[in-house]
């Protein structure tokens, strides 16, 4: 079946630290690969997507790019903030499919 | 501008006790779907709906139901609420054919 898998956190970086949050998945064909956020308190919000192979989603200068070789989808950001501090899930609709299936969340703490 | 509306955003229930969680969309969207967060779990599909009239089953379904009566509404129900649904709940929805789904921002349940 289709699945994703994240990184285990939770993770704590100081500021002005690069992020990696590893996602790779497993899908039939070409899935639309996503990462959301949910920031303390909040509801989840698309952080940025990706619908084809090499692809890059990128906002708020989070990037991550859709690797059809090694079925990943690894969120990046070159300098973290403390406002970046929430949980993120990669997640995915296979290529044909209506659900949207989601990784298990990465917790991000940024300390000052 | 709202978008995908849940109410009540917090509910403690007494074991045994029903209740029904609200979700409406102004979006027009065909697709809707409610989702349990858990630690450690992401998010798991509980059921979901392509149009009104139409429900089938997520990932996890049991002690829950819904109906889906019009495009806008998807509520979902608990029978008979166990300790075991204690968890935060979001509906979602997007287009039938889109692959972006937007999501509520949550109602945290509790059942003691």
């Amino acid at each position: 079946g289709n699945s994703v898998t994240q990184m285990e956190g939770p993770v704590t970086l100081s500021e002005e630290a690069f992020l990696t949050i590893n996602c790779t998945y497993t899908a039939t064909g070409y899935p639309s690969l996503f990462w959301y956020v949910q920031y303390p308190g909040e509801g989840l919000q698309l952080l940025l997507k990706a619908t084809k192979a090499d692809d890059k989603g990128s906002n708020k200068g989070f990037e991550a790019t859709y690797r059809k070789e090694t079925t990943s989808f690894h969120l990046e950001k070159g300098s973290v903030q403390v406002s970046d501090s929430a949980v993120y899930f990669c997640a995915l609709v296979a290529q044909g499919a209506q659900k949207l299936v989601f990784g298990q969340g990465t917790r991000l703490t940024i300390n000052p | 501008n709202a978008g995908v509306t849940q109410t009540p955003k917090f509910q403690v229930l007494k074991t045994g006790q029903s209740m029904t969680l609200q979700c409406a969309q102004d979006m027009n969207h065909e697709y809707m779907s409610w989702y349990r967060q858990d630690p450690g779990m992401g998010l798991r599909l509980i059921h979901y709906s392509v149009g009104a009239g139409i429900t089938d089953q997520g990932e996890v379904p049991n002690g829950y139901n819904v109906s889906r009566s019009t495009t806008e509404d998807f509520p979902l129900r608990l029978l008979s609420a166990a300790p075991s649904q204690t968890s935060v709940y979001f509906c979602a929805s997007r287009t039938g054919t889109g692959r972006l789904s937007f999501f509520g921002q949550g109602t945290r349940l509790t059942v003691v």
